[in-house]
């Protein structure tokens, strides 16, 4: 199975920062079948990436994904309220499909 | 636009088994080659997918948990259902029904879930 290791474990910014979130796989993501998600408590998780770098639907561009092989990045460019939260990313390379433990933006 | 909801039991004693359903409305659980999937997230941890099922029944499981994972569909009433059984506390968990993209085994739309207790 993949193991997802996401870093750092929590991230403090303030509203406006520029947020970079690792996510590193332990053997290659072929075809950069790689997914982030957010999660806020009490919600259903919300699809933000798929295939590495493709922003889902109604997704706001300040969000982006990058990377391929074992290493991949979400970039969110300039944090607003509504996005402090945990990111979660995804690999469905390879069943079964693997989360990462995820990485906690809070608020500084 | 596509809702999905769970239900079940929100309190399964030890060594019995969870049953777990969700009711998809806005769309036809078999009108599309969609899978659509279990997915379960214990207090204070990440996300871990369970299983997934094909319109036509197929499923395929989680080796961690394949033993004791059934999923199965109804496209009379529009829902699946998932059954684990001889739970544990490490089976406490929030549980969430969810389909995937169709392009990929990613998640698009997922139900609020639901919070599962193991206690006798």
């Amino acid at each position: 199975e993949i193991v997802l290791t996401q870093s750092p474990g929590t991230l403090s910014l303030s509203p406006g920062e520029r947020a970079t979130l690792s996510c590193r796989a332990s053997q290659s993501v072929s075809s950069s079948y790689l997914a982030w998600y957010q999660h806020k408590p009490g919600q259903a998780p919300r699809l933000l990436i798929y295939g590495a770098s493709s922003r889902a639907t109604g997704i706001p561009d300040r969000f982006s994904g990058s990377g391929s092989g074992t290493d991949f990045t979400l970039t969110i460019s300039r944090l607003e309220p509504d996005d402090f939260a945990v990111y979660y990313c995804q690999q469905y390379t390879s069943s079964p499909w693997t989360f990462g433990q995820g990485t906690k933006v809070e608020i500084k | 636009q596509l809702q999905l909801q769970e239900s079940g039991p929100g309190l399964v004693k030890p060594s019995e088994t969870l049953s777990l359903t969700c009711t998809v409305s806005g769309g036809s659980i078999s009108s599309s080659s969609y899978y659509w999937g279990w997915i379960r997230q214990p207090p204070g941890e990440g996300l871990e997918w369970i299983g997934s099922i094909f319109y036509s029944g197929s499923a395929y499981y989680n080796p961690s948990l394949k033993s004791r994972v059934t999923i199965s569909i109804d496209t009379s009433k529009n829902q699946f259902s998932l059954k684990l059984s001889s739970v544990t506390a490490a089976d406490a968990a929030v549980y969430y029904c969810a389909r995937e993209s169709g392009l990929g085994s990613y998640y698009v739309y997922w139900g609020q879930g639901t919070l599962v207790t193991v206690s006798s």
